[in-house]
């Protein structure tokens, strides 16, 4: 079946530096992508989506770029800060209404 | 504010008992998933409803069944709870047609002891 996937599961990032976190999809049919960031305890919360009629997508502090010709999605974050300590997923359509989910970079800030 | 909530945050139950799990959105979203998130798997999809009373199988049906008799309402059921749905059970929703973003609630984590 279709499976998307993280490069990394876990990704050590000093405070201040940019992150750049990975995924590989396989549906070269997809035409959504988005990233979810979960703290402990918590569910997932929207950071950013962009649609395959894009290569890149900025929001506040975070870029998500898309490679269709090697089926490659990052999420960069700019200046990484504490509070960006996180699991981070990357998502794709699945068909319908659905959305097939990676399994997760845990993303640890040193201060 | 989307708010999707669920019924409980963490719930034991001993195998073999009938499990209830709840999810309420207050957006009138349209869809409506649940999930099951394992270490290192991720989110894994169990079932969706894209209408009241209408009912589509995720990926991992087995075990589960689903109610929504109400827009607003999604629920979980575990018929016969086994060791192997411990797990932490996370609810969606989402709006309009097509494809966007899913807001979720605060997940549950359920011990089947």
């Amino acid at each position: 079946g279709e499976s998307v996937g993280l490069h990394l599961p876990t990704l050590s990032v000093q405070e201040g530096d940019n992150s750049i976190i990975n995924c590989a999809y396989s549906n070269s049919a997809s035409d959504y992508f988005i990233w979810y960031k979960q703290e402990s305890g918590k569910g997932p919360q929207f950071i950013i989506d962009i649609r395959s009629n894009m290569d890149k997508r900025q929001g506040q502090r975070v870029t998500v770029l898309l490679n269709k010709t090697v089926k490659h999605l990052s999420l960069q974050i700019a200046a990484t800060q504490p509070g960006d300590s996180a699991v981070y997923f990357c998502a794709e359509n699945g068909g319908d209404y659905k959305l097939s989910f990676g399994a997760g970079t845990t993303v640890t800030v040193r201060a | 504010d989307v708010k999707v909530t669920q019924s409980s945050r963490y719930l034991v139950k001993r195998t073999g008992e009938k499990v209830f799990l709840e999810c309420v959105q207050d957006m009138d979203h349209e869809n409506m998933f649940w999930y099951r998130q394992d270490p290192g798997l991720g989110l894994r999809l169990i079932y969706f409803s894209y209408d009241v009373k209408m009912k589509e199988k995720g990926d991992i049906p087995e075990g589960y069944s689903v109610s929504r008799e109400k827009k607003e309402r999604f629920s979980l059921i575990l018929e016969s709870a086994s060791t192997n749905q411990t797990s932490m059970y996370l609810c969606a929703s989402s709006g309009l047609a097509g494809v966007n973003e899913q807001f979720f609630g605060p997940g549950t984590r359920l011990t089947v002891l």
